[in-house]
């Protein structure tokens, strides 16, 4: 299957800093990636659609100033979380689509994020 | 509103003690149902994808199958290393993303 690679798979910050997830897809090229949310033992859910070249399209109920997404090139797309609170402690996961419309999505490790 | 619903929320079983999970699904228009396992601390491996009522695929212990309103994963003689969270999915009505249930964590002791 195709490689989603994310990192950092962990990080640890303060309260009020920013943090950034990378998400790289690194044996395709994808003009769509996703990112997800999981809370302990909920489902994952959708936050944003990433398309490269183009602004992000963001799920309802996502704040688009507190989750910036850019997507700058077909292999990689970044997720920066500003000004981090404990709220936005959680396990974010980006995915990507080797084919238009297949539905197939590959996920990478995901990234925990603990804000203190 | 499309909905996935996994049952149930956990699974214990003896190593080759066979069971199976269901995931039951409201959408207007099925464009795929998806299952996936994911580890602790990990994402979601893509398993199998089904699109037709009818369908079913195997692989290694592991069979889906999908009806109109549901889909199965059947495990066949289960092992320690099947221990996992299996997530069900499908694709919301633009078919541009996926919609997850909450998943079904099985537990195979030996």
């Amino acid at each position: 299957g195709a490689v989603v690679s994310q990192h950092p798979s962990w990080v640890i910050c303060k309260s009020g800093t920013s943090v950034k997830i990378e998400c790289r897809s690194l044996d395709f090229q994808a003009t769509t990636m996703f990112w997800y949310r999981q809370f302990p033992k909920q489902s994952l859910m959708l936050m944003a659609t990433s398309n490269e070249g183009s602004k992000a399209t963001y799920e309802q109920g996502v704040e688009k100033d507190k989750f910036l997404i850019n997507h700058a090139s077909l292999t990689l797309s970044t997720l920066t979380v500003t000004s981090a609170h404990p709220e936005d402690s959680s396990f974010y996961i980006c995915s990507a689509r080797v084919l238009a419309n297949t539905g197939e999505l590959f996920f990478g490790e995901g990234s925990r994020l603990t804000v203190l | 509103e499309d909905q996935v619903t996994q049952s149930p929320e956990a699974l214990r079983l003896q190593e080759g003690e066979s069971s199976s999970l269901n995931c039951s699904y409201t959408v207007s228009g099925l464009r795929g149902l998806f299952w996936y396992r994911q580890d602790p601390g990990k994402g979601p491996e893509f398993l199998f994808t089904l699109y037709s009522a009818g369908e079913e695929k195997e692989k290694e212990r592991l069979k889906a199958t999908l009806t109109k309103k549901e889909s199965f994963l059947h495990i066949t003689a289960p092992k320690p290393e099947d221990s996992a969270t299996y997530l069900c999915a499908v694709a919301n009505q633009a078919g541009t993303a996926l919609i997850f249930g909450k998943g079904t964590t099985l537990s195979v002791s030996s």
